[in-house]
């Protein structure tokens, strides 16, 4: 089946230091592949997402490309600040159009991410 | 906009009773639901699926019987836990979709306890 190895955290950085959260899959099909963040006592958000190989999701600074080769789908930004602190989450979707139901998400462990200044 | 919520954010109840969570989209219909249960530092694990109007679908391992979701309106959803035991203490997190491929939202989970 589908699953998705997250680099377990953790992660704790200065202000402006270099991210990667390193995120591999396997998939029977074609996912979709996201970056999900849970800010402390919130639900989780939409980050970026990527729907086809060699493409780029991007926001807030972060970036992911979709690697098909290497089945990866690492996160990046170039300069972290210490409001990224959070939970990142790597998740896939596998869409079967011919179920007519909405795709599962299958979710990473999570990496928290800690910023100090 | 796309918010969801679920009440409540925490609970405490007892081994046997049986406890109820509700999952609300705020400024969306929600034609598709989802429930999923996260333990302490591990993912977010997929319990059940649920069409607006029509049964929920279980995952593998999920005892329907013990985990009652009703989806009655395009706006809300709800999770009973049955006879409750302790090893159902969890973080219960729901999401919405607003159709096939959407994005989900999420809420912002329910943190249940039994004693």
């Amino acid at each position: 089946g589908d699953s998705v190895t997250q680099m377990e955290g953790p992660v704790t950085l200065s202000e402006e230091a270099c991210l990667t959260i390193n995120c591999t899959y396997t998939a029977t099909g074609y996912p979709s592949l996201f970056w999900y963040v849970q800010y402390p006592g919130e639900g989780l958000q939409l980050l970026l997402k990527a729907t086809k190989a060699d493409d780029k999701g991007s926001n807030k600074g972060f970036e992911a490309t979709y690697r098909k080769e290497t089945t990866s789908f690492h996160l990046e930004k170039g300069s972290v600040q210490v409001s990224d602190s959070a939970v990142y989450f790597c998740a896939l979707s596998d869409p079967n159009p011919n179920t007519g139901t909405a795709s599962k998400l299958t979710f990473g462990t999570g990496t928290r991410l800690q910023v100090t200044l | 906009g796309a918010v969801v919520s679920q009440h409540p954010s925490w609970v405490i109840c007892k081994s046997g009773t049986s406890v109820k969570i509700e999952c609300r989209s705020l400024d969306f219909q929600a034609t598709t639901m989802f429930w999923y249960r996260q333990f302490p530092k591990q993912s977010l694990m997929l319990m059940a699926t649920s069409n607006e109007g029509s049964k929920a679908t279980y995952e593998q391992g999920v005892e329907k019987d013990k985990f009652l979701i009703n989806h009655a309106s395009l706006t809300l959803s709800t999770l009973t836990v049955t006879s409750a035991h302790p090893e159902d203490s969890s973080f219960y997190i729901c999401s919405a979709n607003q159709g096939q491929g959407d994005e989900q939202y999420f809420g912002p989970g329910t943190r249940l306890t039994v004693t």
